[in-house]
């Protein structure tokens, strides 16, 4: 069974810095990675996922990751956030047909 | 083209009374799932449909938890008797396919609260 780790329950930036949120994942078998985001009072969005191929994954936003086999990570990061991206981000994993989340990291952009 | 829907997005009762919450699809995705978040906890995974059958319950808490998901449209999920830590955030998911690379396309979920 797989399942994954959010080390970051909040993280607080200032407008225009640099964002990396923390994902780690544990599974068996070989596995898809995905980042969704929830905005306030809405459902969950997908922003990328990875499924083979380069490990650089570039998604909506602005927002990309990079798959890290040995390190079984796949962490997000954006260069310049904005005040928009104030947002709760899911870290997930798949393999060929469940998928299970992480707790979620609260990103909160400030001006 | 209509995303997920979910009813009620939110639902006060008390313990010991009973709930549905229902979910209706993306049409034409055969694969439908159902999560549970308590508050600041991961999204839990409950169960997979895959059309009317039932592929993977293993999340489900316990007996007082029962979905349906009659003619393989939309979906149920029933509490009953509720109880306060059934409190959280039901989100419904669908998806066209059952292969793991494709994108799961969530509800706006619906919050249980139990007094």
């Amino acid at each position: 069974a797989q399942s994954v780790t959010q080390l970051d329950s909040q993280v607080p930036v200032f407008e225009e810095a640099p964002v990396e949120l923390r994902c780690n994942y544990s599974s068996s078998v070989s596995v898809y990675l995905f980042w969704y985001v929830q905005y306030p009072n809405q459902g969950l969005q997908l922003l990328l996922k990875y499924l083979s191929g380069s490990t650089l994954v570039k998604g909506i936003n602005g927002f990309e990751a990079e798959f890290n086999k040995s390190q079984t990570s796949f962490h997000l990061r954006k260069p310049s956030v904005h005040i928009s991206d104030t947002a709760e981000y899911f870290c997930a994993v798949s393999d060929q047909s469940d998928m299970r989340f992480g707790a979620g990291t609260r990103l909160t952009v400030k001006p | 083209e209509a995303g997920v829907t979910q009813f009620p997005s939110h639902s006060v009762i008390e313990k010991g009374q009973t709930v549905t919450l229902r979910c209706d699809p993306i049409s034409g995705h055969d694969n439908l799932y159902w999560y549970r978040r308590v508050m600041g906890k991961e999204i839990k995974f409950l169960l997979h449909f895959v059309k009317e059958s039932k592929q993977d319950e293993s999340g489900m808490p316990n007996n007082r938890f029962l979905a349906e998901r009659t003619g393989g449209t939309y979906s149920t999920l029933k509490v009953q008797p509720a109880e306060l830590e059934d409190s959280g955030v039901y989100f419904c998911a669908s998806r066209l396919g059952d292969r793991g690379t494709g994108e799961l396309f969530f509800g706006e979920g619906s919050r249980l609260t139990v007094l």
